[in-house]
């Protein structure tokens, strides 16, 4: 199956400070990206879906000038947290996708990337 | 809106057991359904995808079905491993474009 690379996979920082996280497709071209959140014990839910060369679309409930965005190219997409807070501590992770014929729509997650704010 | 639940939230198993991980969703009108499994900590591993034309996927000692009908799925793992030990997380397919809609998973524990 297809890579996708997270990086990095483990960041602390201090609250009030801005973090960004990459997600990159290694062997294909993503036309779109998708941000997850997974809060502990809890499954993953959408944050955001990121179009190469577009604005983000973000989910009800997520603050986009909180949770940057940006996709940059056909493989890399960025997630900034900006102004972290405790309560955003979780862990993020990717998904990347690209229009294939029908039986070529299965999804490729990157490793996720824990944070934790202090 | 779509929603999905897993049943049982957790299971603990001899080895060697076969079990079944049960996963509905609300609605029906989806184009794919996917199992994933997590291990504590890390990202998602893709066991099966099943097309919504699909009625079941295989992949070694795992069987996938779909009653798209009846907003079902199960996954069945045949000789239970202790390395079978994970999170297994269904996820379905609403909009056609890989945008998806995850249960609430299942923690499962092989003990030997």
């Amino acid at each position: 199956g297809a890579v996708v690379s997270q990086h990095p996979s483990r960041v602390i920082c201090k609250s009030g400070t801005s973090v960004k996280i990459e997600c990159r497709s290694l062997d294909f071209q993503a036309t779109t990206m998708f941000w997850y959140r997974q809060f502990p014990k809890q499954s993953l839910m959408l944050m955001a879906t990121s179009n190469e060369g577009s604005k983000a679309t973000y989910e009800q409930g997520v603050e986009k000038d909180k949770f940057l965005i940006n996709h940059a190219s056909l493989t890399l997409s960025t997630l900034t947290v900006t102004s972290a807070h405790p309560e955003d501590s979780s862990f993020y992770i990717c998904s990347a996708w690209t229009p294939g014929t029908a039986v070529n729509t299965e999804a490729f997650f990157g490793q996720g990337t824990r944070l934790t704010v202090v | 809106k779509q929603e999905v639940t897993q049943i049982p939230a957790a299971l603990s198993v001899p080895e060697g057991e076969n079990l079944v991980l049960n996963c509905s969703f609300t609605d029906s009108a989806i184009y794919n359904l996917q199992w994933f499994r997590q291990d504590p900590g890390k990202g998602l591993t893709s066991l099966l995808l099943i097309q919504s034309s699909q009625r079941e996927q295989t992949s070694g000692r795992l069987n996938a079905s779909l009653d798209k009908s009846s907003g079902r799925s199960t996954l069945y793992i045949a000789a239970s491993q202790p390395g079978d030990s994970a999170t297994y997380l269904c996820a379905v397919d609403t909009g056609g474009g890989n945008k998806l809609t995850f249960g609430t998973g299942t923690q499962l524990k092989v003990e030997l």
